[in-house]
């Protein structure tokens, strides 16, 4: 199984600011996703990021918004830039590991005033 | 494209009844099938998956789900609940090349003690 961490846990956000946001794996993947899941919703995918290349956003999702890194196979950010409310949700890491196994982080809970 | 669809919002159970959770997915080659829960508080975790065999899959805590491919479903069930099931539940696919999961709107199970 692969374990992720993210950085910070939680966090609370003036508007027009951004928020940088940190996964970590304990092992090399391939795969790596960021997903959002608002209040009361489903998890939606942002979009895949890719080692040594941009990352693939899905619909409604843009780069500019959501500006993501991928320095090696164990480390990836996502930057919320110029948050308002509604950006406000809970933003997950997520890893393909061995098996198709797909695992999850703890989640970063986001709050913009 | 992939959708999944999960036929019950919300769901109320008293203890020891018997619960079945429906999911039909749209998808039209071969797809890897789960099902995850979130504790409140707590992040996801895999209950069970599908990727080929039997598609009778048993998962933890005694829950099973059954992949019919006609239907398109993949419908997770458990002949008794505890309260501790009580929970939100997601059914999602993925395409076994492709890694992106897709989730769908989740079900909230709460069972009464």
């Amino acid at each position: 199984s692969a374990v992720i961490s993210q950085k910070p846990s939680r966090d609370i956000c003036q508007r027009g600011t951004s928020l940088t946001i940190q996964c970590q794996v304990d092992s090399q993947v391939t795969m790596m996703f960021w997903y959002r899941q608002q209040p009361g919703q489903s998890l939606t995918l942002i979009a895949t990021a890719n080692q040594g290349s941009e990352a693939t956003y899905e619909s409604g999702f843009v780069i500019d918004k959501f500006p993501i890194s991928r320095p090696n196979l164990t480390f990836s950010t996502l930057t919320v830039s110029n948050m308002s409310p509604e950006d406000s949700s809970i933003y997950l890491c997520s890893v393909v590991g061995q098996n198709n196994e797909q695992f999850f982080g703890p989640g970063t809970r986001l709050t913009v005033l | 494209a992939q959708s999944v669809s999960q036929h019950n919002h919300h769901v109320i159970l008293s203890e020891a009844a018997s619960l079945e959770l429906g999911c039909n997915y749209s998808y039209g080659g071969t797809v890897n099938l789960f099902w995850y829960v979130q504790y409140p508080g707590q992040h996801l975790q895999l209950l069970l998956k599908y990727f080929s065999g039997d598609p009778l899959v048993k998962g933890i805590k005694g829950f099973e789900a059954e992949f019919i491919k006609s239907k398109f479903s993949f419908n997770l069930r458990k002949p008794s609940v505890q309260w501790s099931d009580t929970a939100e539940y997601f059914c999602a696919v993925n395409d076994p090349g492709g890694f992106k999961t897709i989730f769908g709107a989740g079900t909230r199970l709460f069972v009464k003690a």
